[in-house]
């Protein structure tokens, strides 16, 4: 049963903490994203990864670190210098960098992050 | 600076009624839109998508209509049922570009 786990389903982080949350997909994907979800406000792009050992940055990077040393996982790191981590964050991948003609983007089911 | 604007927080219909949600966009480079729906507590899934060639793409019961002119998309939901109860985003991507710009999220609920 192909799909894009996340875990875990609610993280609390202390200040001045750093946490990581976890994105596995076993649907083959080349390419994986980080969104963010605040309320009132769309999915907002953290780190995208089209291939293994490179990614770049999205719209709102600051704060966060990733690595992309396998295939099948995405984790990304939310640092103590992202001074406002409460958020949905959702994980999603796609069968190869975006195009016009690959659109799809499949999406895990998020971590709840909230400030302690 | 929103790219992709969903005005309409939210939105209630009768069931068996036509749902009608829409989205409105800035960036004359977009040249796909996608419709993707989110339930609570879960990752949104795929709807439908137009390409910007067309002005028109059906898939059973959704009917996204593009008016490219207006950079205007809606989509139409007939009849609604009270499984459509979501939140539905309007995204957009333009070639060459490895993101998808999303609007807000409009919130449907569909009343029995």
């Amino acid at each position: 049963d192909g799909g894009i786990t996340q875990s875990p389903k609610y993280l609390f982080r202390k200040e001045g903490q750093n946490v990581t949350l976890s994105c596995e997909q076993n649907l083959n994907h080349d390419a994986m994203y980080w969104y963010r979800q605040d309320p009132g406000q769309g999915l907002r792009l953290i780190y995208y990864s089209q291939i293994v050992n490179d990614f770049q940055k999205g719209d709102i990077a600051e704060g966060y670190s990733v690595s992309r040393e396998k295939k099948e996982s995405f984790p990304l790191t939310v640092t103590s210098a992202q001074k406002n981590p409460t958020a949905f964050y959702l994980c999603a991948s796609s069968i190869a960098p975006l195009t016009a003609t690959n659109e799809k983007l499949f999406f895990g089911s998020g971590t709840q992050l909230s400030v302690l | 600076d929103q790219q992709v604007k969903q005005n309409s927080p939210s939105l209630s219909v009768q069931e068996g009624r036509i749902s009608i949600l829409n989205c409105d966009y800035t960036n004359s480079m977009f040249d796909y839109f996608l419709w993707y729906k989110k339930y609570p507590a879960e990752g949104p899934t795929f709807l439908i998508s137009i390409s910007s060639i067309k002005d028109k793409n059906e898939d059973g019961r959704f009917t996204v209509f593009l008016n490219k002119s207006a950079k205007h998309l809606s989509l139409h939901i007939v009849p609604s049922q009270p499984g459509d109860s979501a939140v539905y985003f309007c995204a957009a991507l333009s070639g060459g570009y490895q993101k998808v710009t999303f609007g807000i999220g409009t919130k449907l609920q569909v009343i029995p």
